[in-house]
């Protein structure tokens, strides 16, 4: 993989329910994975930093796991609230100090 | 309130016509980066800074400048615009670290539209 790419590109998921959507980047020379928070009208805020292999992180009802060595990350939103609604980008640490971000999965929260 | 300021929000101009979009941090971050945003394509990474006078290219420099004489400000120039820079524009900031490991600090955006 040479780009970040992520999938689904958007996703409609009913309050309440679970989703959770992927992440993958080039495996090679990984330094660390980051995913962002982007409502509209508002700026991308931070939601995790990964860096290690297998790494799990956990933000309220948001986690995400790390798998380095094959190129992907997932993100999990458990028990959907409208807030969720929002945009989700990952990027790649690129080089030393180069960030490349996807594109992004739209999470629209239907009540 | 630690934050990231961008101006101006909004700015409609013409081809040609040279300007600048300022962008200002609070929390003595050495890191700052400028970013395009454009559908479909994600945000892209135009220029970044690890420290005053250390400026380097991201992917998409080409029409633009950048310069970092004090840590607080980094500013995005375009000389000479052109329609193909329409975008959203965001600055961030980070603390300083190996590889980027810390979080980005984004700021409020600027819309640019070139006519």
């Amino acid at each position: 993989i040479l780009n970040v790419e992520q999938s689904p590109q958007s996703l409609h998921v009913q309050e309440g329910d679970s989703t959770n959507f992927t992440c993958s980047f080039p495996s090679s020379n990984f330094y660390a994975l980051h995913w962002y928070r982007w409502e509209t009208a508002k700026s991308p805020e931070a939601l995790f930093v990964m860096t290690l292999n297998g790494d799990e992180k956990k933000k309220g009802r948001i986690s995400a796991t790390l798998n380095t060595k094959e190129g992907y990350s997932y993100l999990y939103i458990k028990g959907s609230q409208p807030e969720d609604s929002a945009t989700y980008l990952c990027a790649s640490v690129k080089g030393a100090q180069k960030l490349v971000f996807g594109q992004g999965t739209r999470l629209t929260i239907n009540p | 309130e630690a934050q990231v300021t961008q101006n101006p929000r909004y700015l409609i101009t013409v081809t040609g016509k040279k300007l600048t979009v300022t962008c200002s941090q609070n929390m003595n971050h050495e890191y700052m980066s400028w970013y395009r945003q454009d559908p479909g394509l994600g945000l892209r990474q135009i220029y970044y800074s690890m420290n005053v006078e250390v400026t380097d290219k991201g992917d998409v420099p080409e029409g633009y400048k950048v310069s970092r004489k004090e840590k607080r400000n980094f500013p995005l120039i375009l000389e000479s615009p052109s329609p193909n820079q329409t975008s959203l524009y965001f600055c961030a900031s980070s603390r300083p670290g190996l590889a980027n490991y810390n979080e980005q600090f984004f700021g409020p955006g600027t819309r640019l539209t070139v006519l």
